[in-house]
C-alpha cells in the first residue's frame, strides 16, 4: 500500500529563517513520482515540483529546495530565508507509474511565517 | 487564461437538494479528477476520467455522479445533499503524472 506521512502538522518560524518540511513515503513500486503542492490561505492548490523515483538529484528553485533520498524514503522540502508569503499548507504526494494510479496526499503541514 | 476552472466558486444549499459543479480545462490534458478536501484539509480522490472513460472510482456514495461530456470537461452532480458533503471540491487535470488543480468549489450544506 502507498502512504505519505507528513509528521509536522504545524510549524511556525520567524521571517528570514530557513525551514524544512518533512515527507516520508511508503510504496512497493520501483517507479513512482513524488510531488509537493502549496495551498495558500486563498485556497488554491499550486503545483511546486515533481520528482521521478529514478532521479535522486536534489533540486533548487530560488529559495526552494528539495532533498530526495530513496534510502530513507524521504522527500523533504526546504524554504530558505522564509517570507510571510510562504505561509500556507504544504502537501507532499506520491503516485505510481501508471495512468490508473492515484495520487496519495499526505495530511499537509501548515506553515506560519511570522513577521 | 485559467488552466483549470470550476464553477461555482461557492455553493450554499439546503440538505436534500441536488447540485452540480462544473469543471473545464484548456490544457489539452487527457485525464481529469475530482477531489474532496475536508475541514481538516485532508485531500482524497473521488473520481478520475481519461478521455471520457471512468478509470478511478473511489468508495464514494452513489449520490455523487461524475459526467464527462468531452475530455475538456468533468462535471460533478450530487443528489440529495447531506450535511457531511460540506467540503471543498477540487477538479484537476493531468497529461502524464503531474496534476494541475482548479481553484476549488466551497460547498456548504445547511
Amino acid at each position: 500500500a502507498q502512504k505519505v506521512t507528513q509528521a509536522q502538522t504545524e510549524i511556525s518560524v520567524v521571517e528570514k529563517e530557513d525551514v524544512t518540511l518533512d515527507c516520508v513515503y511508503e510504496t512497493r513500486d520501483t517507479t513512482y513520482y513524488l510531488f509537493w503542492y502549496k495551498q495558500p490561505p486563498s485556497g488554491e492548490l499550486v503545483f511546486l515540483i515533481r520528482r521521478n523515483s529514478f532521479d535522486e538529484q536534489n533540486e533548487i528553485s530560488g529559495r526552494y529546495s528539495w532533498n530526495f533520498q530513496k534510502s530513507t524514503s524521504s522527500f523533504n522540502f526546504t524554504i530558505t530565508a522564509s517570507q510571510v508569503v510562504d505561509s500556507a499548507v504544504y502537501f507532499c504526494a506520491l503516485s505510481g507509474p501508471d495512468r490508473d494510479d492515484k495520487i496519495i496526499f499526505g495530511k499537509g503541514t501548515r506553515l506560519h511565517i511570522l513577521p | 487564461d485559467t488552466a483549470v476552472s470550476q464553477t461555482p466558486k461557492y455553493l450554499v444549499t439546503q440538505m436534500g437538494n441536488d447540485k452540480s459543479i462544473k469543471c473545464e480545462q484548456n490544457l489539452g490534458h487527457d485525464t481529469m479528477y475530482w477531489y474532496k478536501q475536508d475541514s481538516k484539509k485532508f485531500l482524497k480522490i473521488m473520481f478520475s476520467y481519461n478521455n471520457k472513460e471512468l478509470i478511478i472510482n473511489e468508495t464514494v456514495p452513489n449520490r455523487f455522479s461524475p459526467k464527462s461530456p468531452d475530455k475538456a470537461h468533468l462535471n460533478l452532480h450530487i443528489n440529495s445533499l447531506e450535511l457531511g458533503d460540506s467540503a471543498v471540491y477540487f477538479c484537476a487535470s493531468s497529461h502524464i503524472e503531474t496534476q494541475y488543480f482548479g481553484p476549488g468549489t466551497r460547498l456548504l450544506v445547511l
